[in-house]
C-alpha cells in the first residue's frame, strides 16, 4: 500500500533554533516528493519539489533532502522564526492512471515560541 | 484568477442537509483534486478531474459524495444527507498540467464544513 509516514507528529522549538523533520515513504512508482507548509485555517502551500534524481534543494532556509533508495525524505529549518510556526506535510507523487496522484503524509506541527 | 478560490469558507449543516461546495481553479489548470482533511491529519483523496473528465472518484467514501466539472473549470462538489463524519476541511488544488515531474499543485483555502 502506498503510504507517507512523518516524524515527529509534533515540535516545539525556540525561536532561531534548527530542526529537522523526517518523511519515509514507500510509494511506487514514484515521481516526486514535495514538502509543503500549511498555516492553520489555510490551504498546503508548496515549498519544494524534488524528482528522483535530486537529493538537495533548498528555498531560503528550508532545505529538504531525498535519499531514493532507502526512500526517507528530511527538511532541514534553519535559524527558525515565529512565522515558521505550521505544519509541514510530505507528499509523494505517483504517476498512477494517466495522471500525477499526490499521497499526503499526516504532517508535522511544528511550534516556535520566543 | 490568482489563486484557488473556494467558497463558502465556513458551512455549517444540520445532519441529513445537502452541501454544495464550490472551487474556481487557476484560469487554464488541465487538473483539479479534492481532498477531505480531517482536524490534525493530512489531507485525504477524493477525486481527480483533467479538464471535465472525472478519471478518477475512488477516494469519494459514500454515494453521497458527488463532484462534477461540467465545463472543464469551475468544480462542485456536493454532499448528500450530511452525517457529523463528514466534518471536515475539503480543500481543491489544481495543476497546469497532468503527469509532468514537476507539477505544481496549488491548493485553495479550504471549504470548512461542520455537520451539527
Amino acid at each position: 500500500k502506498n503510504q507517507v509516514e512523518q516524524s515527529p507528529q509534533s515540535l516545539i522549538i525556540l525561536e532561531g533554533k534548527n530542526c529537522t523533520l523526517q518523511c519515509n515513504y514507500t510509494v511506487s512508482p514514484f515521481s516526486n516528493l514535495r514538502w509543503y507548509k500549511q498555516d492553520t485555517g489555510r490551504g498546503p502551500v508548496s515549498l519544494t519539489i524534488m524528482t528522483f534524481s535530486e537529493n538537495t534543494k533548498s528555498n531560503g532556509r528550508y532545505t529538504a533532502t531525498l535519499d531514493a533508495d532507502t526512500k526517507q525524505s528530511s527538511l532541514h529549518i534553519t535559524a527558525s522564526q515565529l512565522s515558521d510556526s505550521a505544519s509541514y506535510i510530505c507528499v509523494v507523487s505517483s504517476i498512477s492512471g494517466g495522471y500525477n496522484k499526490l499521497i499526503f503524509g499526516a504532517g508535522t506541527r511544528l511550534a516556535v515560541h520566543p | 484568477g490568482a489563486g484557488v478560490s473556494q467558497s463558502p469558507r465556513y458551512k455549517v449543516a444540520k445532519r441529513g442537509q445537502d452541501v454544495a461546495l464550490r472551487c474556481d481553479p487557476i484560469s487554464g489548470h488541465v487538473s483539479l483534486f479534492w481532498y477531505q482533511q480531517a482536524l490534525g491529519q493530512g489531507p485525504e483523496f477524493l477525486t481527480y478531474f483533467q479538464n471535465e473528465a472525472q478519471l478518477d472518484k475512488s477516494g469519494l467514501p459514500s454515494d453521497r459524495f458527488f463532484a462534477e466539472r461540467p465545463e472543464g473549470s469551475v468544480s462542485t462538489l456536493k454532499i448528500q444527507r450530511t452525517q457529523q463524519e463528514d466534518s471536515a476541511v475539503y480543500l481543491c488544488a489544481s495543476s497546469l498540467t497532468v503527469t509532468g515531474r514537476n507539477t505544481e499543485a496549488f491548493f485553495g483555502q479550504g471549504t470548512r464544513l461542520t455537520v451539527v
